[in-house]
């Protein structure tokens, strides 16, 4: 079955650190670029960072550059998010989609930051 | 960067009903807008790709129109399935979203 799952989400401290995995299946992973989304409670949803398909280029939104890193092991078909200095702010479901133009997305993972 | 308005935010139907979703860009983006149906605890799903072309699979009563900055996500003859989260998506350098519409069936 073709799909991605997420995983890795729960309840951290702020200034902490929190690493998202997300699991591909069912297609060739490393064909792909991938992306991060999030969507905080009641809100929409918003970019956060992007990789191409063998990790050699990334991106990121304003709101997490410097505290996020994406990365991919294609090896395990699995993508990366390694969120590091942890804000109230970042609390949200966090999915994962596949290419350029978002035509797979995962469950999510819900990361929350509190105190 | 471009910014995406939807509207409405929620909009209630009745089965068979024809609903309309907009979606405007704070600038020009041609036809790199898609649109998504997301329901509680489930993954978003692709159904409409570079603004009108349905993606293989989905119902024909899902369409889509519009081209630079106004675009349309239109359900005709609306099932009690459809109930569900739509979103638009810009797919540039720097992705944006809609802020999404919640559709009820009465």
């Amino acid at each position: 079955e073709v799909q991605l799952v997420e995983s890795g989400g729960g309840l951290v401290q702020p200034g902490g650190s929190l690493r998202l995995s997300c699991a591909a299946s069912g297609f060739t992973f490393s064909s792909y670029w991938m992306h991060w989304v999030r969507q905080a409670p009641g809100k929409g949803l918003v970019w956060v960072s992007r990789i191409n398909s063998d990790g050699s280029s990334t991106s990121y939104a304003d709101s997490v550059k410097g505290r996020f890193t994406i990365s991919r092991d294609n090896a395990k078909n699995t993508l990366y998010l390694q969120m590091n200095s942890l804000r109230a702010e970042d609390t949200a479901v966090y999915y994962c989609a596949r290419a350029w133009y978002f035509d797979l997305w995962g469950r999510g993972t819900l990361v929350t930051v509190s105190s | 960067e471009t910014t995406l308005t939807q509207s409405p935010a929620f909009m209630s139907a009745t089965p068979g009903d024809k609903v309309n979703i907009s979606c405007k860009a704070s600038q020009d983006i041609d036809d790199d807008m898609n649109w998504y149906q997301q329901k509680p605890g489930e993954a978003a799903i692709f159904i409409i790709q570079e603004a009108t072309t349905l993606v293989p699979g989905i119902p024909p009563r899902f369409s889509g129109s519009g081209y630079g900055t106004d675009f349309t996500l239109t359900i005709n003859n609306i099932e009690s399935e459809d109930a569900a989260y739509y979103f638009c998506l810009q797919h540039d350098n720097f992705p944006a979203f809609g802020q999404g519409t919640k559709l009820e069936i009465k």
